[in-house]
């Protein structure tokens, strides 16, 4: 069964630090893995990986994938309390042909206090 | 560019009712999947449409079902609503089958009571 592990599940910190989330998963048939931020609302997109060792960076965010060892890793630095949210991390798989789904993980729930 | 839109963005059925959720995917996108959000389960897949054929389906039980139309604009039912129907649908587009990214939509909350 495919399966994607984000921890933590909770995170408190304090505006200014730089935080570290983690997705692991285990699929078959990998295509490449996404990163969301939601808030009270739709997922909104951050990040599409696909090639090991290439981190992607926006802004104050940077993401980064290892195939071999089957994780990514999302970055936050300078935290603000804007950042605070759900992040989520989603794996989209070969399904038929080309065929695609996103099978996606519990989230981890970001809080940034002033 | 106007995003994916939803609606009912809030609705409340009764147990065994049914209901239909509407999506309109970005213009130009053709592949439309569905999504139910929910506390204890997080996201899951529901079914995937591209060009009017169902491609993908998760692991929920016939009462969902779903269609796509022409205009690559999307509708989900489900009957014989239960109390654990209760959750966010969230439907979201993409341009092609290729993997590019998906964008969502704002959801659909549906209450059963």
């Amino acid at each position: 069964e495919d399966k994607v592990v984000q921890s933590p599940l909770s995170l408190v910190v304090h505006e200014g630090d730089t935080v570290t989330l983690n997705c692991s998963y285990e699929v078959t048939n990998f295509r490449s893995l996404l990163w969301y931020k939601q808030e009270k609302k739709a997922p909104t997109f951050l990040f599409m990986l696909t090639s090991s060792g290439i981190e992607k960076k926006s802004g104050r965010l940077s993401s980064i994938l290892d195939k071999k060892e089957l994780f990514s890793i999302l970055n936050i630095t300078a935290t603000q309390t804007g950042d605070s949210a759900v992040y989520l991390c989603a794996v989209s798989l070969f399904s038929g042909g080309s065929n695609y789904k996103l099978t996606f993980g519990k989230g981890t729930l970001l809080t940034v206090n002033p | 560019k106007a995003g994916v839109t939803q609606t009912p963005r809030y609705l409340i059925k009764t147990r065994g009712q049914q209901v239909t959720l509407s999506c309109s995917p970005i213009s130009g996108h053709r592949s439309v999947s569905w999504y139910q959000q929910t506390p204890g389960q997080g996201l899951q897949f529901l079914f995937e449409y591209f060009s009017e054929t169902q491609r993908n389906k998760g692991n929920f039980p016939g009462r969902f079902s779903g269609r796509q139309f022409s205009n690559s604009r999307s509708e989900m039912n489900v009957s014989t609503l239960e109390l654990g129907d209760s959750a966010l649908y969230l439907c979201a587009s993409s341009f092609s089958d290729s993997g590019n990214t998906i964008y969502f939509g704002e959801g659909s909350w549906l209450t059963v009571v």
